[in-house]
């Protein structure tokens, strides 16, 4: 069964780059076609998509974000990554990782259970 | 881009109780619309995606149905463990993404 773990640090100033790993374990991130997305919560908000990268390195970003955001595969750590530069306070929040359902690239059906940011200097 | 507005955004009910979560699209997504379930400190859990079609391992008390631009959840007998905040969600066509509602929250009564 895959499962996804995020990681990196919990607290980053303002103006510096986030960086955050998700690891996938139970399968090789190789295999099989999928999308591989970032997600956050701010605190009493809802779900934002931040960008996806697919399992050929194709990368899609959302707009209001895409300036600053990288996303990266690394499939010999199984792992895929996300960069977001010069933060503020508005990217305060809970960072999730999630992987598209097999054969379909409209839903996600294996997530991680998440990793809380706080943009504080 | 689509919006999705969900109502209510807070559901009061007791458990046992049949409850009804509606999802509306500002234009016709087809039935390209899904269900997650979210709960503190937990990870989001999809239920049912293409609209009406429920994930492995969801159990048939929830169904999902609708197409165009409007949408329900039906929890059909509420469970203690469904108490929590629930998503639906589109992928947009360009730009490609994904969209979200913003949530209702199912609390006990």
């Amino acid at each position: 069964q895959v499962q996804l773990q995020e990681s990196g640090p919990g607290l980053v100033k303002p103006s510096q780059t986030l960086s955050l790993t998700c690891t996938v374990s139970g399968d090789s991130i190789s295999r099989g076609v999928f999308y591989w997305s970032w997600f956050r919560q701010p605190a009493g908000k809802g779900l934002e998509w931040i960008g996806r990268i697919h399992t050929d390195g194709d990368t899609n970003k959302n707009s209001s974000l895409m300036r600053r955001v990288t996303i990266s595969l690394d499939t010999s750590k199984s792992q895929f990554s996300l960069e977001l530069s010069f933060v503020t306070a508005a990217d305060t929040a809970v960072y999730y990782c999630a992987r598209t359902l097999p054969n379909s690239y409209y839903y996600m059906d294996v997530w991680g259970n998440g990793t809380s940011v706080t943009v504080s200097s | 881009e689509v919006v999705l507005t969900q109502s209510p955004a807070t559901l009061s009910l007791s458990p046992g109780e049949r409850a009804t979560l509606s999802c509306r699209a500002s234009q016709s997504v087809s039935n390209f619309l899904a269900w997650y379930q979210h709960r503190p400190g937990q990870a989001p859990r999809l239920l049912v995606y293409d609209a009406s079609k429920r994930a492995t391992g969801i159990p048939d008390r929830f169904s999902g149905s609708g197409s165009g631009t409007d949408f329900t959840l039906t929890i059909s007998a509420l469970e203690p463990e469904d108490f929590a905040v629930y998503y639906c969600q589109h992928r947009n066509n360009w730009p490609p993404g994904y969209t979200f509602g913003h949530g209702t929250k199912l609390e006990i009564k």
